[in-house]
């Protein structure tokens, strides 16, 4: 079955410094890659997504990237504020008739 | 429109005991995946319904089951209960099956086995 690795699983960034995730996939045909921010004591939410089809997608200060060659994906946060800190994950899906399988997550914490 | 509803929402229990979790999906949505959230090991996947069948299943043991009902609600069981489930499970509803498209989490029930 399809496995997502993700690191760092902390990240410590500076206020104003960007923020990178990088994910890496082991099912060739994974087509669609979500990634989710969790706040401490919340519920994971959707924060972008992006499908094989496209290389890149940003949505203001976020953007993911995908490399299908190398199966890797990567979520790029600039500007960061303090209320960007929560544990980010990734994840990975075949399609609708698959599961969605998330990495084990990074904390990230901005320091004002 | 209202979220995705889990009860209850905290929940203690002894080794052995078994317990129902539930969770209410977003009004139309009709697939239910359901995840267990513990340090360290992230999401981990458990079961996902749609339109009242079972799709997909994660690597747990047999203790851990499902259902869901003909208005989309679920419920997942855990029989005989180990300290190691304690944890926070998540469930998510989406549109279509397989959370393929954006899936909206509920807030979750903390379990504690004692």
């Amino acid at each position: 079955g399809e496995n997502v690795e993700q690191h760092p699983s902390t990240l410590s960034v500076q206020e104003g410094d960007s923020a990178v995730i990088k994910c890496t996939y082991s099912d060739s045909a994974s087509n669609y890659f979500p990634w989710y921010k969790q706040e401490l004591g919340k519920r994971p939410q959707l924060i972008i997504d992006i499908r094989s089809n496209v290389g890149e997608k940003k949505d203001q200060r976020i953007a993911v990237t995908l490399n299908k060659t190398a199966k890797h994906f990567s979520l790029h946060i600039t500007e960061t504020q303090p209320e960007d800190s929560a544990v980010y994950f990734c994840a990975a899906s075949r399609g609708s008739n698959y599961k969605l399988t998330f990495g084990k997550g990074t904390l990230l914490t901005v320091n004002p | 429109k209202a979220g995705v509803t889990q009860t209850p929402r905290y929940l203690i229990k002894t080794r052995g005991q078994q317990v129902t979790l539930s969770c209410s999906p977003i009004s139309g949505h009709r697939s239910v995946s359901w995840y267990q959230q513990t340090p360290g090991q992230g999401l981990q996947f458990l079961f996902e319904y749609f339109s009242e069948t079972q799709r997909n299943k994660g690597n747990f043991p047999g203790r851990f089951s499902g259902r869901q009902f003909s208005n989309s609600r679920s419920e997942m069981n855990v029989s005989t209960l180990e300290l190691g489930d304690s944890a926070l499970y998540l469930c998510a509803s989406s549109l279509e099956a397989g959370m393929n498209t954006e899936a909206f989490f509920g807030q979750g029930t903390r379990l504690t086995v004692v």
